[in-house]
Parts: structure tokens; sequence; C-alpha cells
């Protein structure tokens, strides 16, 4: 079974340049989740959603940052303009379930750095 | 409010050695889940175990093994045996059914020494 997949792995781009994350969860699976993951901290909820539709995204900064999911599959996390407080792991996962009760399977990740 | 505390920042120890990782929880729910994940170098949050708060027995799987104690709001993780791969950061997480939410602690970074 493939796993989450996400791209690119690494990014470096300035402060007030946009920057895109992709993430493909596992197929069949219904929630989708992003985590920023600050270095030394644990994983941060940014936006959760079932199928198509948002669920939680109460901690999503969204002046700056955006998410979708299409057709309920892949997703895009945007971050526009970004700030060098956004340098993290940004981490997608997905999991069968509506709530977290079930595992989620976690993508390799995205290392942002912005300079 | 609900939250997690992994007290320890950083373990190192010689392979072989058994070592445990503690974790304390805070949450005013009655039904909750808690969670161990681990983070090798690579990056990835691979899932270890999730157990629910009616749940109290202990559990073992091969060198790893839960102490799971509602008295003292602990959920503490011991790798017996200890090995170079188990070298990694390990989470603990609890989500409870008032929210859902996953509740991260900050994360133990293991060190196994050959």
């Amino acid at each position: 079974e493939a796993g989450v997949a996400q791209s690119p792995r690494y990014k470096i781009i300035e402060k007030r340049q946009s920057v895109a994350f992709w993430c493909n969860p596992i197929s069949g699976h219904a929630t989708l989740y992003w985590y920023q993951q600050i270095l030394g901290q644990g994983p941060k909820l940014l936006i959760q959603f079932q199928n198509n539709g948002v669920v939680d995204d109460s901690q999503l900064p969204k002046d700056r940052f955006s998410a979708e999911r299409l057709k309920g599959v892949d997703s895009t996390l945007k971050i526009q303009p970004a700030k060098l407080e956004d340098s993290a792991v940004y981490l997608c996962a997905s999991s069968e379930s509506g709530t977290s009760v079930w595992e989620q399977f976690f993508g390799p990740g995205t290392r942002l750095t912005v300079l | 409010a609900q939250k997690v505390t992994q007290a320890q920042t950083e373990i190192s120890v010689v392979e072989k050695e058994d070592v445990t990782l503690d974790c304390v929880y805070e949450t005013r729910d009655t039904t909750y889940y808690l969670f161990w994940y681990k983070q090798p170098p690579s990056g990835e949050l691979v899932f270890l175990i999730r157990r629910n708060s009616f749940d109290e027995q202990n559990e073992i799987s091969g060198r790893y093994s839960w102490n799971f104690q509602k008295s003292t709001s602990s959920f503490n993780f011991t790798i017996t045996a200890s090995q170079v791969v188990d070298s990694a950061v390990y989470f603990c997480a609890l989500l409870g059914d008032s929210n859902y939410q996953l509740i991260w602690g900050a994360g133990t970074k293991l060190i196994i020494k050959p």
C-alpha cells in the first residue's frame, strides 16, 4: 500500500515570497490533515479536511495561509507571503475515519526554510 | 484545558540498556485516547500505539511496552534492550472526546549509542 506522498521535500525561499506544498493521501482515506512542526516541538494542526470540506481550520493563519482539497483527494497548502517564523516542517497526514481516533498516517513532510 | 507533558527533552543510553520515556497528560474528558508516535531522522511520524481511557491494561509489543496509569495521568513507554535503530524523537499525544483534536507533547529525543 502506498503511503502519504508529499512534495517538495525541501524548499528555501525568501520572506515575502509565496510557496505551495502538495499532498496525496492514502487511497480511500477520507480525512486529510496539514500540520506545522517547528523544530523541537510537536506537530500543530493547521487544517483538517473531511473529503473536500473543511472540518477544522481554527489554527490556520488565514491572512497568509490557504489550503484546498479539490475532488476530495489531493491537497495543496499555500503560504503567501511567507514570514521568517514560517520556517518549519509541514506534515500531511490522512486517516480512514472522520475523527482522529483512528490511526493517522503521515507523509515525510516538506522542510521549509524562509530567509 | 488539555495538555501533554514530556519532561525529558533528550535521553542518551548505550545499546542494550532499557529506557523509559515519560508522558503525563491533563484532560477533563472522561473518554480520551492516548498515542505514541516515533519520528526517525527521516522525518516521517510512525504510529506506535493507541490506548483508550477505559483500558488500563499494560501492553507489550516485542521490545516495546506501555504503562497506562489513570491515577497518575501517565502513559509511559519502555524500550527493552534498546538498539541503535530506536534512535528517534518520540511523541506522546492525547485526543479527548470534547474536540477530537490531537494534542501533542514536545517530544523526547532518544539517542542510542552503539
